[in-house]
């Protein structure tokens, strides 16, 4: 079964400040991996998809990597801003024989960027 | 484009009460599926959908049905709704093909007393 972590659980800097989220997955027979931002009371947002035979995205300050070897994937947030706090969620998708099935979650990191 | 919606945003049930959750697209995305997210546990697949006339069991798809009559809705089903469903419910959609990013709703919040 796809097991997915997320370290740190959370996570409080000051303004500024480059930062860096870690995710890890135990099945490395990945179809994509979503790294997904919400607000407290909200829907998920999707940030960066990377397929399995992708290495990184880049979405404005916000740049994710694949390791699939590993099973790992790193978010890193430059210039972080007090608008980046949120929770972070990590995802993958499981490719099976018939497709694509659902997505397993990391429990998430909870960012503060302090002002 | 509304993208994916979802109805009601909250609701409050007695144990042992039947509803359904609405969820809607007009993205004509192929794929739809449901999720539940509790606190400490995340987001677990409850069932999904890869077409109309075709569902699947994700993680946990006890308690709950599906249908897919339609390419743009999905509605969840709880039969006899007790109060480890209470949860907040996400709907969430995608092409059937690359690179199958995942569009998610507004959720719908529930508690089953």
């Amino acid at each position: 079964k796809q097991e997915v972590t997320q370290i740190p659980a959370a996570l409080s800097v000051p303004e500024g400040e480059n930062l860096v989220l870690n995710c890890s997955f135990t099945d490395s027979a990945i179809y994509n991996l979503q790294w997904f931002r919400q607000d407290p009371g909200k829907g998920l947002t999707s940030l960066l998809l990377i397929q399995s035979s992708q290495r990184e995205q880049t979405s404005g300050r916000l740049n994710a990597s694949l390791d699939k070897s590993s099973g790992r994937s790193t978010l890193y947030i430059a210039a972080s801003q007090p608008g980046d706090s949120a929770t972070y969620l990590c995802a993958v998708l499981l490719y099976s024989g018939g497709g694509a099935d659902g997505l397993t979650f990391g429990k998430g990191t909870h960012l503060i960027i302090q002002p | 484009n509304a993208g994916v919606t979802q109805t009601p945003k909250f609701q409050v049930l007695k144990t042992g009460q039947s509803m359904t959750l609405q969820c809607a697209q007009d993205m004509n995305h192929e794929y739809m599926s449901w999720y539940r997210q509790d606190p400490g546990m995340g987001l677990r697949l409850i069932h999904y959908s890869v077409g109309a006339g075709i569902t699947d069991q994700g993680e946990v798809p006890n308690g709950y049905n599906v249908s897919r009559s339609t390419t743009e809705d999905f509605p969840l089903r709880l039969l006899s709704a007790a109060p480890s469903q209470t949860s907040v419910y996400f709907c969430a959609s995608s092409f059937d093909g690359n690179p199958r990013t995942q569009y998610f709703g507004p959720g719908t919040r529930l508690t089953v007393l």
